[in-house]
């Protein structure tokens, strides 16, 4: 199976700040890396799709890069809304896997 | 807009069975995916029902059935030999062919305890 790993696995910041989050993946999986957020007692919604393509709805102020086995997740000033558990999953090989998790949380 | 609709909460006694349903707006590839309290998201298998075929982690294998009934865009998802461990948050999504899940059902919570 592929292993995803994200990090940091939660950070604290301030509404406007920039935040990088790194997902890295045990081997190459090309640009089939997705991402998703999800809030408490909530179901995930995906963000970004073939590592930078956002999804329809989702604001301009996040940012997926990275192609490989290294990836990055952007939001370039960061909003109340944010707050939330961000995952990427990979969907090179099946079966499909997820990272641990990243929480942002407010400083 | 494509909408999935599941089941609701299931209380269930070790060493039985779940099964849960995700009713679709049409006809889609869905998968289902767990989360445990606390815990992050692990994928448990899928069907596409125009095939008919279903695929499944193998961590679940053998425990897992996922099935669809074309005619009512239904697919479920049914767990046997239930344990303690397998408390959690079930989720259905839809599956696109290069592989994200998008969008997702609201979740069926199933507890199993004694």
């Amino acid at each position: 199976d592929i292993q995803m790993t994200q990090s940091p696995s939660s950070l604290s910041a301030s509404v406007g700040d920039r935040v990088t989050i790194t997902c890295r993946a045990s081997q190459s999986i090309s640009n089939f890396l997705n991402w998703y957020q999800q809030k408490p007692g909530k179901a995930p919604k995906l963000l970004i799709y073939a590592a930078s393509s956002l999804q329809s709805g989702v604001p301009s102020r996040l940012s997926g890069s990275g192609s490989g086995t290294e990836f990055t997740l952007t939001i370039s000033s960061l909003q109340p809304e944010d707050f939330a558990t961000y995952y990427c999953q990979q969907s090179y090989d099946s079966p499909w896997t997820f990272g641990q998790g990243t929480k942002v949380e407010i400083k | 807009q494509v909408q999935l609709v599941q089941s609701g909460a299931e209380v269930k006694k070790p060493g039985s069975s779940v099964k849960v349903s995700c009713m679709a707006s049409g006809s889609y590839a869905i998968s289902w995916v767990r989360q445990a309290p606390g815990q992050g998201l692990e994928w448990m298998g899928g069907i596409i029902p125009m095939f008919r075929t279903a695929n499944y982690a193998q961590k679940f294998q053998g425990r897992v059935t996922i099935t669809a009934d074309e005619s009512t865009n239904i697919a479920y998802m049914e767990l046997s030999s239930l344990r303690s461990e397998d408390t959690a948050m079930y989720y259905c999504a839809r599956k696109f062919e290069l592989g994200w899940f998008d969008p997702w059902g609201q979740g069926t919570l199933v507890t199993v305890s004694s």
